[in-house]
């Protein structure tokens, strides 16, 4: 079973601190990742994906992706409040078949 | 419209009852997919169309059945469901499944619940 795995939280940070988030996988195969954030009600919407081994920036978001250790993450820098929402990892197989990790609930405090 | 629209936003139904959910999609993509999303649980991919053709049918029961027609919109019909069944029915869109770094792009989902 080709898994990715995400601690479910809430993760709290306080409104502008580094939020990070992570996300473990077990296929090798496919090294094609997306971050989805989704509101409570609300459909996921994309905030990054990234494929190649390093960390790749945009705005104040950032995506790491260490094949060796076989982990994405997510920081948010400059944490806001608007940003509490249910962060999606998932990686891409065969096809563009998305496996989706359970999410990590985030809360950014005032 | 723009992006991904689904239609209904909410349905209740009864067990005995048929129903079809709609998903259309205005961005020239290519790919369109169904997945469902219950509580306390991950998304899960049910099916997948490339060029109008079914390429993935994640063991999905067949109660459940899609239709393409063309590229633009999918249907899930939906006949004899069960309570369990009931979850969020998302729909998105890609421009190629073939590529490594092709984006799935997500309607607002159906709220589904059967009674």
């Amino acid at each position: 079973q080709k898994e990715v795995e995400q601690n479910s939280g809430p993760l709290s940070v306080p409104e502008g601190a580094i939020a990070s988030l992570n996300c473990t996988y077990s296929d090798r195969g496919s090294q094609s990742f997306f971050w989805y954030r989704q509101y409570s009600g609300k459909s996921p919407e994309l905030i990054m994906s990234i494929y190649s081994n390093g960390d790749k920036e945009d705005g104040r978001f950032t995506a790491q992706l260490n094949k060796a250790s076989q982990y994405v993450s997510l920081l948010i820098r400059d944490s806001q409040p608007s940003d509490s929402a249910t962060y999606l990892c998932a990686q891409s197989r065969a096809g563009n078949m998305l496996t989706f990790g359970g999410g990590t609930r985030l809360m950014v405090k005032p | 419209e723009t992006g991904v629209t689904q239609t209904p936003r909410h349905l209740v139904m009864g067990m005995t009852n048929k129903k079809s959910l709609k998903c259309e999609q205005h961005l020239g993509h290519n790919a369109m997919y169904w997945y469902k999303q219950s509580a306390k649980k991950p998304l899960e991919l049910m099916f997948v169309y490339n060029f109008k053709e079914q390429t993935e049918n994640n063991s999905v029961p067949s109660r459940f059945s899609p239709e393409c027609p063309n590229s633009s919109h999918l249907f899930l019909h939906l006949h004899t469901l069960q309570p369990e069944d009931s979850a969020l029915y998302l729909c998105a869109s890609s421009q190629d499944p073939g590529l490594g770094t092709d984006t799935q792009y997500f309607g607002p989902g159906t709220r589904l619940t059967v009674l």
